[in-house]
């Protein structure tokens, strides 16, 4: 069955350091992956996209990589704050006979100590 | 621009009722989906709608339905509600290009508790 599983237990570092948060998928053909934060009681809010034919997509402090191969993606957020706390969403974008489906992971909270 | 609103933030029903939820979509944007989040399960895709019509459908019952106006707000609907409805509800507009990426921009969601 098609799953994608993200690291359920939180993350807790340091402020200052690079987090990494990930994404595996199975039994999927993605078009597009993206990552969002969701903070408590909002909505989610879209960071980033990488399409299947990219390796790596930066923006600021933030880095994802996706490999087809290996169907993963690292997400990563340099010299941390913490702002930076809150819980990290990826989604994969495919096109099911026609119709497009977006599909999220259960996400991973991510903690930055001051 | 403004962004997604919903309508109501929270909600309280009991077992039984039928509730229903409103969004409005970012000016401009023609595609309206609602999700479902819940701690157990995540964020789980219930529908999406373009330009009146239902485009594409996630797995739940028949008492989850939607509509969408020709101004692009859109509705949803539960009937006959049961305890494990109880969750955010979450609706997200996108410009919706056939084969572009599909940037989804979340409202902050309606809390839903049925008692």
């Amino acid at each position: 069955s098609q799953k994608i599983e993200q690291n359920s237990e939180a993350l807790n570092i340091q402020e200052g350091k690079t987090a990494t948060l990930t994404c595996n998928y199975t039994n999927y053909s993605p078009a597009y992956l993206q990552w969002y934060r969701q903070d408590p009681g909002r909505g989610p809010v879209f960071l980033l996209l990488i399409r299947e034919n990219e390796k790596e997509k930066r923006k600021e402090r933030l880095k994802v990589t996706f490999d087809t191969t290996l169907k993963q993606s690292l997400f990563h957020i340099t010299a941390s704050q913490p702002a930076d706390s809150a819980t990290y969403l990826c989604a994969l974008d495919r096109f099911d006979t026609g119709r497009r489906a977006l599909t999220f992971g259960s996400g991973t909270r991510l903690q930055v100590q001051p | 621009k403004a962004g997604v609103t919903q309508t109501p933030r929270y909600l309280i029903k009991t077992r039984g009722q039928q509730v229903t939820l409103s969004c409005s979509p970012i000016s401009g944007h023609r595609s309206v989906s609602w999700y479902q989040q819940t701690p157990g399960q995540g964020l789980q895709f219930l529908f999406e709608y373009f330009s009146e019509t239902q485009r594409n459908k996630g797995n739940f019952p028949g008492r989850f339905s939607g509509r969408q106006f020709s101004n692009s707000r859109s509705e949803m609907n539960v009937s006959t509600l049961e305890l494990g409805d109880s969750a955010l509800y979450l609706c997200a507009s996108t410009y919706r290009q056939s084969r572009g990426h599909n940037e989804q921009f979340f409202g902050p969601g309606t809390r839903l508790t049925v008692l």
